[in-house]
């Protein structure tokens, strides 16, 4: 069966506090592994898409990496607007195009 | 903006009660999704249109609920006689075909 699995579930952070955030996925065949972020009562906000091992994506202090395995989200001098939850989906292929999440990682900042 | 919009953002119904949910994806996306969301956790897979065609449909999507996107442009989903386990984020996200998803805001439900 497919399945994802983030760690941790939740993550408190001294702003400026580097970390990373994991994301473990077992598939029969990935198509493509994305990053959301999502805030209170809202809807998720697309991050990243990565799709072969070894590839690296950037944005502002936020990097996403890819194993066979894995993905980290790597979050460098964090500030207070980062905090959200930071959800991680994989796409698999000869599918629908349908996301499969998992159920997320709560990241707090504190000034 | 051009975003994914869901309609209503938030509903409270008596148990019991049929609520309908409507989402407008972005306009030139031909893929459009129903996930839902219970708190503390991702959002799970409901059904899936490629146009006007409902394609899949999530275990998790009983007989009392229904989606339809007429002409494949706006959708609707539909629960019956709404239980307080139905309470949840439903929430819509349009794509192209190998494109990445975008998400709606969401209409939280509430059943009393």
């Amino acid at each position: 069966e497919d399945q994802v699995t983030q760690s941790p579930e939740a993550l408190r952070l001294q702003e400026g506090e580097s970390s990373s955030l994991n994301c473990s996925y077992t598939v029969s065949g990935l198509r493509g592994l994305f990053w959301y972020r999502q805030d209170p009562g809202k809807g998720p906000e697309f991050l990243f898409t990565l799709y072969s091992a070894g590839e690296e994506k950037e944005k502002e202090r936020l990097k996403a990496t890819l194993t066979k395995k894995e993905s980290f989200l790597h979050i460098t001098a964090p500030k207070p607007e980062d905090s959200a939850t930071y959800l991680c989906a994989v796409q698999v292929v000869r599918d629908t195009g349908k996301l499969i999440f998992g159920q997320g990682t709560t990241l707090q900042v504190k000034p | 903006d051009t975003g994914v919009s869901q309609d209503p953002r938030h509903k409270i119904t008596k148990r019991g009660q049929n609520v309908t949910f409507r989402c407008d994806p972005i306009s030139e996306h031909n893929r459009l999704y129903w996930y839902r969301q219970t708190l503390g956790q991702g959002p799970e897979f409901l059904t899936y249109f490629q146009n006007e065609a409902q394609l899949e449909k999530s275990r998790l999507l009983s007989d009392r609920f229904s989606a339809e996107r007429p002409k494949g442009s706006f959708s609707t989903l539909e629960i019956q006689r709404t239980e307080q386990g139905d309470s949840a984020m439903y929430l819509c996200a349009s794509s192209r075909s190998g494109g990445e998803a975008f998400f709606g805001q969401g209409t939280r439900l509430t059943v009393v």
